[in-house]
């Protein structure tokens, strides 16, 4: 079993769509939570950044974290073309290497 | 600009050629780190950095080393590269008391 799961999709929505992107995880020592954005051909994009649980709000997209479930999840409001991409969700503990574990991604359409 | 920057951005070799892919920053990062991003697997961690001549294993850094003598130089080499090393490598990098890590624009990279 991975650490980190995550849906491959493809996720293909409408223009203006909520869309709900998702990972659960198995290490309950992940106390810092992210979420990448990555374009075709592109290296990832920090997205949004939590730590601990709870909620984060930075424009049409908000994250969540439920350490209790071992859930996070990223929700985009009123989804645009451009958003379409591969979303990589990203955990890690607080040690001094502090290295991250990463979902595989999930792609995300978005059709005008 | 702050970035991270990798060269060649792609590259096709033979087996058991040296080949080595650079990486810069200009963020004055003390952390830089080296991933393989494969299909299904998502982004692995080779080797990391947490300053200038400390370097270490990542989760899967067989077949490759590194080097860290200048602090925004970061480069991966493969002394004698194997088919099972094609994959899309990353470097990122991040401050030294930070989580978030950046990523540079990724190396595609062909052994046959």
């Amino acid at each position: 079993q991975k650490e980190v799961e995550q849906d491959p999709g493809p996720l293909s929505v409408p223009e203006g769509a909520i869309v709900s992107l998702n990972c659960t995880y198995s290490n309950s020592a992940f106390q810092y939570f992210m979420w990448y954005r990555q374009y075709s051909r592109k290296g990832p994009e920090l997205l949004m950044y939590t730590y601990s649980s709870g909620n984060k709000e930075d424009g049409r997209f908000t994250a969540q974290v439920d350490k209790s479930s071992k859930y996070i999840s990223l929700f985009i409001r009123d989804s645009q073309p451009s958003d379409s991409a591969t979303y990589l969700c990203a955990m890690g503990m607080d040690t001094g290497r502090r290295a991250l574990t990463f979902g595989s991604g999930t792609r995300l359409q978005v059709q005008p | 600009e702050a970035q991270v920057t990798q060269n060649p951005r792609y590259l096709i070799t033979v087996t058991g050629k040296k080949l080595t892919v650079t990486c810069s920053q200009n963020m004055n990062h003390e952390y830089m780190s080296w991933y393989r991003q494969d299909p299904g697997l998502g982004l692995r961690q080779i080797y990391y950095s947490m300053n200038v001549e400390v370097t270490d294993k990542g989760d899967v850094p067989e077949g490759y080393k590194v080097s860290r003598k200048e602090k925004r130089n970061f480069p991966l080499i493969l002394e004698s590269p194997s088919p099972n090393q094609t994959s899309l490598y990353f470097c990122a990098s991040r401050l030294g008391d930070r989580y978030e890590q950046y990523f540079g624009p990724g190396t595609r990279l062909t052994v046959t």
